[in-house]
């Protein structure tokens, strides 16, 4: 399949604890975010979203955090599964109907 | 089943060939846009379409072209002039509402590759 991110920074968790994936936005004028997961030869899957008057929002085993002082995005996992070792990316939409701007990506590994 | 579909998974090309990729969805997005993903990058925008027989470039459309003739398609064309194809080829589509952002969902890519 498609190698995705071959320089990635890795975030190596075991199976079952929390996992917490970080990402710095670039632009203080964004007020949409989105978090993204990406298989080896898949396309990015849709996980969680955000809009600026939130600081945080809760989904199926997980949440994501907004800090707009420090530009700053977390996407927490709670108990993390080996289904879950992907890639995941931040978008931000930095201004222009519904343009997203995306991070580099961080890899994450579960292991049993 | 609604979705994002592209073709072919795979595609191979000659030097100074061009070639074309298929985007179809059916979930009445308003919105499609192409990107490209290179290992180690993010995904970066070659072209978007708002509407029907509309599209603007984005980021890095040279070498690139696009149509828009029906809501559900958005092709891609990979010319002869776009110095560096081999990639990976992602379709996305999204709603528009009345100003306010809404998330892009992805088709599965292609990925091109010149021989």
């Amino acid at each position: 399949g498609e190698s995705v991110g071959l320089h990635l920074p890795t975030l190596s968790v075991q199976e079952g604890d929390n996992s917490i994936i970080n990402c710095a936005y670039s632009n203080s004028a964004s007020d949409y975010f989105i978090w993204y997961k990406q298989e080896s030869g898949k396309g990015p899957q849709f996980i969680i979203d955000i809009r600026s008057n939130m600081d945080k929002r809760q989904g199926q085993r997980v949440t994501v955090l907004l800090n707009k002082t420090v530009k700053h995005l977390s996407l927490q996992i709670a108990a993390t599964q080996p289904g879950d070792s992907a890639v995941y990316f931040c978008a931000e939409n930095t201004g222009g109907y519904n343009k997203l701007i995306f991070g580099a990506g961080t890899r994450l590994a579960v292991h049993p | 089943d609604g979705g994002i579909t592209q073709s072919p998974k795979y595609l191979f090309r000659k030097e100074g060939q061009n070639v074309t990729l298929s985007c179809e969805q059916n979930l009445n997005h308003d919105a499609m846009y192409w990107y490209r993903q290179d290992p180690g990058q993010g995904l970066r925008l070659i072209y978007y379409s708002q509407i029907v027989n509309d599209f603007q470039k984005g980021d890095i459309a040279e070498g690139y072209s696009v149509s828009r003739e029906k809501k559900e398609s958005f092709p891609l064309t990979v010319t002869s002039a776009q110095k560096n194809p081999t990639a990976f080829y992602l379709c996305a589509s999204s709603k528009l509402q009345g100003g306010s952002y809404n998330a892009q969902f992805f088709g599965p890519g292609t990925r091109l590759t010149v021989l």
